[in-house]
């Protein structure tokens, strides 16, 4: 089974701190994504990467960067963390290119910006 | 542009009571429709790849179908335990999937 770990389940942090959101796939998938994910709004997609050292913007990336040092990890990063980024935050991953294939999950960080 | 709607927004059956959840998409050239279920305070977990029109897939009480417009996902004989939010998504022509704003099922014993 994949497996997709975010590194915390909830965490709280000030107005204006950086925070790190970090997490790690076992499976060796070439594709990684951030996504937020808030009531009425649905997911929303935040960066994806499709190898290592390569990001892509998604649909929100305003306030947000990313970092893929290696094929298993990728890091969401608030470079100046405000209120109106409280949120779910998800990472998923998914094998790579050719034929649909599914994003797996992780569990998500709920992020609370005080 | 791509998109999905799905509908009901929110369903409530009793325990027993079949229904169907609707998923409607727009897609260039599609490469994959997905079903996931969410349970509240965690990730999505996938359920089910659709890549043409005609294919059925089953796991259990849940049998998700598809045409070229939508996709149904079909469950038989709900149990309290199926109560979570379902989600649909397609993928078109990149990496990135379009997701619906999921269907909030309520089984009730």
């Amino acid at each position: 089974d994949v497996k997709v770990t975010q590194s915390s389940r909830y965490l709280v942090k000030r107005t204006g701190e950086k925070v790190f959101l970090e997490c790690v796939q076992d499976m060796d998938h070439e594709n990684m994504f951030w996504y937020r994910q808030d009531p009425g709004l649905g997911l929303r997609l935040i960066y994806f990467s499709y190898d290592v050292k390569m990001k892509e913007k998604g649909d929100i990336p305003e306030g947000y960067s990313v970092s893929r040092e290696k094929k298993e990890r990728f890091s969401l990063i608030l470079e100046s963390a405000s209120t109106n980024q409280t949120s779910m935050y998800l990472c998923a991953s998914s094998l790579g290119t050719g034929e649909g294939q599914p994003q797996h999950f992780g569990d998500g960080t709920r992020l609370s910006i005080l | 542009e791509d998109q999905v709607t799905q509908s009901p927004e929110a369903l409530r059956l009793q325990e027993g009571e079949s229904s169907s959840l609707n998923c409607s998409y727009t897609v260039s050239g599609l490469r994959g429709l997905f079903w996931y279920r969410q349970d509240p305070g965690k990730g999505p977990e996938f359920l089910f790849t659709l890549y043409s029109a005609g294919e059925e897939k089953e796991k259990e009480r849940l049998k998700a179908t598809l045409t070229k417009k939508e996709s149904f996902l079909h469950i038989t004989a709900p149990k309290p335990e199926d109560s979570a939010t379902y989600l649909c998504a397609v993928q078109g022509g990149s990496e990135k999937l379009v997701f619906g704003k999921g269907m909030k099922l309520t089984v009730n014993p």
